[in-house]
């Protein structure tokens, strides 16, 4: 059971706008800057949104992240084949403190 | 450009013990904590340990303190991570991260491909 709650599974078609969300505490989102990763098939994750709302260098504009409250949201427009992959959304926990990580996100592009 | 590559992964006995490494290259080192991640197969993805960039603060989560050391050896840029007494739930891919802005907190910006353990008899 994880600690941030995520829909297990999502999906579009091509070019369609997706949401994933992410839903926590006053202890862990709440309080703190959410981030993403994404996972492709056999890879290992890699930081898609940090800070709530900010692209690393390199990742598409096409990813957008958003908070209010205790909950987070990752959006993708103009969806790709290239982005089915497995979408995790993390934080940092102050009972923990440490990083927690949402269940993750199967994202597939029918 | 960031590398981070870990070795020492394989099989292993229940109860045994197992250290793994990671070589960071493509930047300083001793600027950034870094942090271990673990992924059991077809689960989701679990903080494991970090580590200050001096070496001096040590970061567990209560579920594995005790077994399981991280360490680094900033003249080597190498991390490390003992893990003793493993038990089946320990089998995953383990990775090694560093985190963004040099201190503890915050996002994971690179990961490496990881190492896999396997905990069996």
């Amino acid at each position: 059971q994880s600690v941030l709650t995520q829909p297990p599974s999502a999906s579009g078609t091509p070019g369609q706008r997706v949401t994933i969300s992410c839903s926590g505490s006053s202890s862990n989102i709440g309080s703190n800057t959410v981030n993403w990763y994404q996972q492709l098939p056999g890879t290992a994750p890699k930081l898609l949104i940090y800070s709530n709302n900010q692209r690393p260098s390199g990742v598409p504009d096409r990813f957008s992240g958003s908070k209010s409250g205790t909950s987070a949201s990752l959006a993708i427009s103009g969806l790709q084949s290239e982005d089915e992959a497995d979408y995790y959304c993390a934080t940092w926990a102050d009972s923990l403190n440490g990083p927690v990580f949402g269940g993750g996100t199967k994202l597939t592009v029918l | 450009e960031v590398q981070l590559l870990e070795s020492g992964g394989g099989l292993v006995q229940p109860g045994g013990s197992l250290r793994l490494s990671c070589a960071a290259s493509g930047f300083t080192f001793t600027n950034y904590a870094m942090s271990w991640v673990r992924q059991a197969l077809g689960r989701g993805l679990e903080w494991v340990s970090a580590i200050s960039g001096t070496g001096v603060s040590t970061y567990y989560p209560d579920s594995l303190k005790g077994r399981f050391t991280i360490s680094r050896d900033n003249s080597k840029n190498t991390l490390y991570l003992q893990m003793n007494s493993l038990t089946a739930e320990d089998t995953a891919i383990y990775y090694c991260a560093k985190f963004s802005d040099g201190y503890y907190y915050g996002a994971l910006a690179d990961w490496g491909q990881g190492a896999l353990v396997t905990v069996s008899s």
